[in-house]
């Protein structure tokens, strides 16, 4: 598809489970984020990826959150014993990165909505 | 610390009234800003963005921003609005290395007929 596509488009779970959170990027793209937008509130930075690396991991809340990109493609944010405070929209993004900084703009997914029961 | 505001959190207007949505930002580094829209049932778009030059920004729709560098501010403006502007407006704040974007809280508008 021409666009960042995530899936599940919403995701229930209980208290305690684990889940995972699948971003696709757009094809061709190095660069992609993961953001976390609350009820009322603006998006969240959690983390970057550059290729396969995480070059920026500092907006991740605590060590059960976790994320990977093994083939510098489609990412995975993995999310241990879920809290109800992790309830939100997850945001995936992703842009080419080059020399010139106008490469940079962040192409935004339709987001996964996680509730915590 | 690096953050951004926006100071009205819902907006109301009637059709043909003219926008303006606040934003004011901290940051010392260089300064790169951008505004994005979520329609309601979309994803985030780019309405416009500001990196450097001219500190009118046009974009998207009708929509322009200005960056006044001594306010630390970057309002979006629209001279005459629709209903078809119904959506949630962002200000963010490019920081990080360029990698990191900071949004603020959003200002939802309603347009009406």
């Amino acid at each position: 598809g021409a666009g960042v596509s995530q899936t599940p488009s919403n995701k229930v779970t209980e208290k305690g489970k684990y889940v995972e959170l699948r971003c696709d990027p757009i094809s061709g793209h190095t660069a992609l984020y993961w953001y976390r937008q609350s009820l009322g509130q603006g998006p969240e930075f959690l983390i970057y990826f550059q290729g396969t690396g995480a070059a920026d991991d500092s907006g991740l809340p605590n060590d059960r959150f976790f994320a990977v990109r093994p083939e510098g493609s489609v990412s995975t944010l993995k999310i241990q014993r879920t809290e109800r405070g992790d309830s939100a929209v997850y945001l995936c993004a992703s842009s080419s990165y080059g020399e010139v900084i106008s490469y940079n703009e962040q192409f935004f997914g339709p987001g996964t909505r996680l509730t915590v029961l | 610390a690096q953050s951004v505001s926006q100071h009205n959190h819902h907006v109301i207007l009637s059709e043909a009234a003219s926008l303006e949505l606040g934003c004011n930002y901290s940051y010392g580094g260089t300064v790169n800003l951008f505004w994005y829209v979520q329609y309601p049932g979309q994803h985030l778009q780019l309405l416009l963005k500001y990196f450097s030059g001219d500190p009118l920004v046009k974009g998207i729709k009708g929509f322009e921003a200005e960056f006044i560098k001594s306010k630390f501010s970057f309002n979006l403006r629209k001279p005459s609005v629709q209903w078809s502007d119904t959506a949630e407006y962002f200000c963010a704040l490019l920081t990080g290395g360029y990698n990191k974007l900071i949004f603020g809280a959003g200002t939802r508008l309603a347009v009406h007929p």
